[in-house]
């Protein structure tokens, strides 16, 4: 069973912080690592992807990578109030077919 | 570029029934992948169609079926709904050449009773 794991939350930062989520995945020949934010009640909106070991950067966005530890992360800089959403780490499988972990939730508090 | 639209966005159904729904995916984009989100299990992979065939499927029961037309429209379909099939349905399309990169519709939130 190929799993991909996050911490549920929620993790709550002050607005103007780091907020720091964090995924690890289970299948090694994994190659391609997504980012998605979804507000409640909506469907999910793709941030960040990443393919290659080391730091993608997307304006306050980070993704960063490490297949040896089959770790994926997602920094959030100057954290705002509109960050506040669930962040779904996705792992492409076999196929075309996504496998996402269950999600963090983020509060970022005024 | 218009988004993926899915329809209908909201549906009630009563158990044993069956449903149909539908998405269109980004002009241009020839894969669509159907996604069942629920509190419990979060989103699970349903299946992928491509060029109007079936290419990948997840683990779900054969109740749950799909097609994609020559225009890439793909229709999905519950036969003999249960109360566990209440869930966000989302669609998601991709391009030939980003297919990796998946793109959500909104929904079609179903509720069976």
């Amino acid at each position: 069973q190929k799993e991909v794991e996050q911490n549920s939350g929620p993790l709550s930062v002050p607005e103007g912080a780091i907020a720091s989520l964090n995924c690890t995945y289970s299948d090694r020949v994994s190659q391609s690592f997504f980012w998605y934010r979804q507000y409640s009640g909506k469907s999910p909106e793709l941030i960040m992807s990443i393919y290659s070991n080391g730091d993608k950067e997307d304006g306050r966005f980070t993704a960063q990578l490490n297949k040896a530890s089959q770790y994926v992360s997602l920094l959030i800089r100057d954290s705002q109030p509109s960050d506040s959403a669930t962040y779904l780490c996705a792992v492409k499988n076999a196929g075309n077919m996504l496998t996402f972990g269950g999600g963090t939730r983020l509060m970022v508090k005024p | 570029k218009a988004g993926v639209t899915q329809t209908p966005r909201y549906l009630i159904k009563t158990r044993g029934q069956q449903v149909t729904l539908s998405c269109s995916p980004i002009s241009g984009h020839r894969s669509v992948s159907w996604y069942q989100q629920t509190p419990g299990q979060g989103l699970q992979f349903l299946f992928e169609y491509f060029s109007e065939t079936q290419r990948n499927k997840g683990n779900f029961p054969g109740r749950f079926s799909g097609r994609q037309f020559s225009n890439s429209r793909s229709e999905m379909n519950v036969s003999t709904l249960e109360l566990g099939d209440s869930a966000l349905y989302l669609c998601a399309s991709s391009s030939r050449l980003a297919e990796e990169t998946q793109y959500f519709g909104p929904g079609t939130r179903l509720l069976v009773l």
